[in-house]
C-alpha cells in the first residue's frame, strides 16, 4: 500500500541551526501539507502546497520556515534558525485531490529536538 | 475562529462500546474526519463525514449533524489495541486546499 515516508525519524539540532525535514508523498498525490505536534498538544496545520506553490500557511509558519518541492518526488520543510520552541513532531501529509471522499495520508513523522 | 472540543480522556472495557463526542464551530466546513493516533506515531485515517448521518466501517462508525456542529465516533467490540488518542478534525475549505483543524484528541484507555 502506498505511503508517505519521512526522513529522518529523529533529528537533534542545536538552537540557531538550520534543519531540513524530508518527505516523499504518495506518488500520484497533488496536495501536500506540513503539520506539527508539540508533545502533549494537538496537531497544528503549518502549510499547504499545490502546483509548486504555497496555497495557505498558518501564523506559525513565519519567515523562518520554507517549503520546497525540489524534484518530482520530495517535499521538504526547512527551518532556517531553529528555536527551542520548534521542538515537536513534524508530520507531512499528502492528498490526491481536494473534494469529498478524499482524506489526507500522514507520514510517520520526524521528531525534532532543539537543544 | 475555529473551535473543536472533545473530551480529554475516556476509559472503557474490552468488548464494550464507546462513543467519543466532538463539537465544532468553524467556518468553511468541508467535512469532519476521525483519526487514530498511537503515542509517538502518525495519525491514521478512520472515517469521514460530510453529509449528516451515520457512516459505518466495520467496528467503527461515525455520525455527523452539521446543524448542531456535532459528531461522534462509535467503537464497538473494543480491543486492547484500540487504546490510543482519537482525533476529531474538521476540514476547512480554502482557496488552495483543504487544511485540517484538529481537536486536542481523546485519549482512550481500554481495560480488561
Amino acid at each position: 500500500e502506498p505511503e508517505v515516508t519521512q526522513t529522518p525519524s529523529h533529528q537533534v539540532t542545536q538552537m540557531g541551526q538550520e534543519v531540513i525535514l524530508r518527505c516523499v508523498p504518495i506518488s500520484n498525490h497533488l496536495y501536500f501539507y506540513w503539520y506539527r505536534q508539540i508533545l502533549g498538544q494537538k496537531v497544528e496545520f503549518l502549510v499547504s502546497f499545490y502546483n509548486n506553490e504555497i496555497s495557505e500557511k498558518s501564523e506559525i509558519f513565519d519567515d523562518q520556515f520554507s517549503v520546497e518541492r525540489p524534484d518530482g518526488s520530495n517535499f521538504t520543510l526547512k527551518i532556517r534558525s531553529t528555536k527551542l520552541e520548534d521542538s515537536a513532531m513534524y508530520f507531512c501529509a499528502s492528498q490526491i485531490r481536494t473534494g469529498i471522499n478524499t482524506e489526507a495520508f500522514f507520514g510517520q513523522g520526524t521528531r525534532l529536538t532543539v537543544v | 475562529g475555529q473551535n473543536i472540543d472533545q473530551p480529554t480522556e475516556m476509559t472503557a472495557t474490552e468488548g464494550a462500546i464507546v462513543q467519543i463526542n466532538c463539537t465544532y464551530q468553524t467556518s468553511g466546513f468541508n467535512g469532519l474526519f476521525w483519526y487514530q493516533q498511537h503515542a509517538g506515531e502518525a495519525p491514521t485515517f478512520l472515517s469521514y463525514n460530510v453529509l449528516d448521518g451515520l457512516e459505518e466501517k466495520g467496528r467503527f462508525s461515525s455520525f455527523l449533524s452539521r446543524s448542531k456542529g456535532y459528531s461522534y465516533l462509535l467503537l464497538k467490540e473494543l480491543q486492547m489495541k484500540d487504546s490510543a488518542s482519537y482525533l476529531c478534525a474538521v476540514r476547512i475549505l480554502t482557496g488552495g486546499g483543504n487544511k485540517l483543524t484538529f481537536g486536542t484528541g481523546t485519549q482512550l484507555k481500554v481495560e480488561l
